[in-house]
């Protein structure tokens, strides 16, 4: 099962900042905090990961709480084009399921016009 | 260029058949994955192999089976035994870091939807 908890949808105008939540509450301490996205009847894409600092790329920040019990993906400026579904997902460290992605629902984003 | 690549895009099988989904990748990568997806729902491991000749069972492995034996190829047969065949199927693969797989990305391919009829 996922081990990550996210809203089902989210709205946001367009650009204006989004920001996706994610809870993690039983989160290991090797876990690395990964999301990805998808629009419909394609593959998933790397969007950005991180361990316990704050991230940024080209897409998106990534914003951890010290605890690491939760995270925050921010799209700086949203545009039509980031509409698609976000997953947060633990890719473990340790243990035979080390490096797998397991996904759940994710948070089906909206951008209007 | 490199990437990871899933044929065809479309299937059709009737029902009973075997069916063999490719996936390929130049991306020199250790691991593969192979996920399903159905309708409004997220993504479900089948399978996986982190070295040549070697792979393990995911989530849903039951009517499916896999081979490793290159190290760019991982190709997914859906057999007769699966009960509910048709879905949108996803290929990925990642590099090792080390011996780690966790801090590096995925790369997903473009998907192959299986219609069984």
């Amino acid at each position: 099962d996922a081990k990550t908890t996210q809203p089902n949808s989210m709205e946001s105008n367009e650009e204006e900042p989004v920001h996706l939540p994610c809870n993690h509450s039983t989160i290991s301490g090797t876990d690395y905090i990964h999301w990805y996205r998808q629009l419909p009847s394609q593959g998933p894409e790397y969007v950005i990961h991180g361990l316990t600092s704050n991230v940024n790329n080209r897409m998106a920040s990534l914003a951890i709480a010290e605890d690491r019990k939760s995270s925050t993906l921010i799209l700086h400026r949203a545009t039509l084009r980031d509409a698609a579904v976000y997953y947060c997902i633990l890719r473990e460290n340790y243990g035979g399921s080390q490096g797998n992605l397991i996904f759940g629902k994710g948070t089906k984003l909206s951008v209007k016009p | 260029d490199g990437g990871i690549t899933q044929s065809p895009k479309y299937l059709f099988r009737k029902e009973g058949q075997n069916v063999t989904l490719s996936c390929e990748q130049n991306l020199n990568h250790d691991a593969m994955y192979w996920y399903r997806q159905d309708p409004g729902q997220g993504l479900r491991l089948i399978y996986y192999s982190q070295i040549v000749n070697d792979f393990q069972k995911g989530d849903i492995a039951e009517g499916y089976s896999v081979s490793r034996e290159k190290k760019e190829s991982f190709p997914l047969t859906v057999t007769s035994a699966q009960k509910n065949p048709t879905a949108f199927y996803l290929c990925a693969s990642s590099t090792l870091q080390g011996i780690w797989l966790a801090n590096t990305e995925a790369f997903f391919g473009q998907g192959t939807r299986l219609t069984v009829v």
